[in-house]
């Protein structure tokens, strides 16, 4: 069964270095989503691609958080610097185009220490 | 702001027994609630869902109301079972439009 793969499941840091997470959506999906999910609350939109453009960042911190998704299939998101409201759940899932199912990775947990 | 609020925050249910949650939404623009079942260390999966051209849905143990007038809906698992046990999330969105709202979620505790 084909499913969004992301990397790392875990990731320690200090605040203020720098963090990336990678994923890999489902083959053949056009629409991806980077969510930010902290302990105890639902899933927030951080940004969501159509292919490889950006459809919505609005939640996005731009002074400190970047997303790219540059041939249309993977796509990265950093923090730079870190800091410790950041810890939290990092979900990235994909549609095959627009609204509807949203299929999720497992998600990478981040601790700013 | 939130824009779909989920309550309660959690529940106890005894094997066999009825579990309700809630959700209600402000935006009348939106036209598409699915429901994500989510386990502990893994990402939501979509459960079920329901455009508001109905009123319910059911698929399997799993009942969606929808409510338009009120801007209220609702997840039901009958017959609950342990393995049910998870955190379930309501979600809004326009189908024209492409941002999936999330509610809290609620965390199912089904005993047996």
């Amino acid at each position: 069964e084909a499913e969004v793969a992301q990397s790392p499941r875990y990731k320690i840091t200090e605040k203020s270095q720098a963090v990336a997470f990678w994923c890999d959506p489902i083959s053949g999906h056009a629409t991806l989503y980077w969510y930010r999910q902290i302990l105890g609350q639902g899933p927030e939109l951080l940004v969501q691609f159509q292919d490889e453009s950006v459809v919505d960042d609005s939640q996005l911190p731009k002074d400190r958080f970047s997303a790219e998704r540059l041939k249309g299939v993977d796509s990265t998101l950093k923090i730079q610097p870190a800091e410790l409201g950041d810890s939290a759940m990092y979900l990235c899932a994909s549609s095959i185009r627009g609204p509807g199912e949203l299929f999720f990775g497992e998600g990478s947990r981040l601790t700013v220490l | 702001q939130q824009q779909v609020k989920q309550s309660p925050q959690s529940l106890i249910v005894q094997k066999g027994g009825i579990s309700i949650i809630n959700c209600a939404y402000e935006n009348t623009a939106f036209d598409y609630f699915p429901w994500y079942q989510q386990f502990p260390g893994k990402g939501p999966a979509l459960l079920i869902a329901i455009r508001p051209d109905v009123s319910e849905k059911k698929e399997g143990r799993f009942t969606i109301s929808f409510n338009k007038s009120a801007k209220q809906f609702s997840l039901h698992i009958m017959d609950s079972q342990p393995g049910d046990s998870a955190t379930y999330f309501c979600a809004a969105s326009k189908l024209s439009g492409y941002k999936l709202s999330f509610g809290a979620g609620t965390t199912v505790t089904v005993r047996a």
